[in-house]
């Protein structure tokens, strides 16, 4: 079966503190995203990547960095943890090529990272 | 601005069809419609996509309207595993197969 993997379900940061969240797929994707999903905004994109050490801002970046070594690790670093960015985070892949079949152009998800910064 | 628009939640009975409504109004001729669910504490599942015609599958229909600016996805008989929160996407394939979520639509079905 198919995987993207977060390292951890649930994680509590304390404000300040410099916060990695890992990200790794087993399907040989070349793409690689990190959401961010709060109530009654719906899943709002902060990082994307194309290629290994290639990264794009998604519509949130402020407060992350993200980074590419490995093409099947996707790490979202969050440089000074904030109470705003207590979230559900979540990371998915995708291939190159528009098919639209999960493992193929279609997105798997990973079952997401439950942060919460006090 | 977002690409999709949903109602934010709806309601069904158990074992009658449902049908999710999604407008996508900017819509250009590559974009995929593709449709997501979200069960509690789990990330988001594929459910369906299509591009022009209609789709069915083990899951779920996706009709799509003649001028593509707005889709339905079918459950043909909800059941209460089927309570999730739905999405509705577009797949912009001139942005490299960029997804563009919308809001989602959660879908409580009464027993």
């Amino acid at each position: 079966d198919v995987k993207v993997t977060q390292s951890s379900r649930y994680l509590v940061k304390r404000t300040g503190e410099k916060v990695f969240l890992e990200c790794v797929q087993d399907m040989d994707h070349e793409n690689m995203f990190w959401y961010r999903q709060d109530p009654g905004l719906g899943l709002r994109l902060i990082y994307f990547s194309y290629d290994v050490k290639m990264k794009e801002k998604g519509d949130i970046p402020e407060g992350y960095s993200v980074s590419r070594e490995k093409k099947e690790r996707f790490s979202l670093i969050l440089e000074s943890a904030s109470t705003n960015q207590t979230s559900m985070y979540l990371c998915a892949s995708s291939s190159r090529q528009g098919q639209g079949i999960p493992g193929r152009s279609g997105y798997t998800f990973g079952s997401g990272t439950r942060l919460t910064v006090v | 601005d977002a690409k999709t628009t949903q109602p934010n939640s709806m309601e069904s009975n158990e074992e009658e069809p449902v049908h999710l409504p999604c407008n996508h109004s900017t819509i250009s001729g590559t974009d995929y419609i593709h449709w997501y669910r979200q069960l509690p504490s789990q990330g988001p599942e594929y459910v369906i996509h299509g591009l022009t015609s209609n789709v069915n599958n083990r899951m779920a229909s996706l009709a799509i309207a003649e001028d593509r600016k707005s889709s339905t996805l079918i459950l043909h008989r909800a059941t209460l595993r089927d309570a999730a929160v739905y999405y509705c996407i577009l797949r912009v394939v001139n942005t490299g197969n960029q997804f563009y979520f919308g809001t989602g639509t959660s879908l409580t079905v009464i027993p």
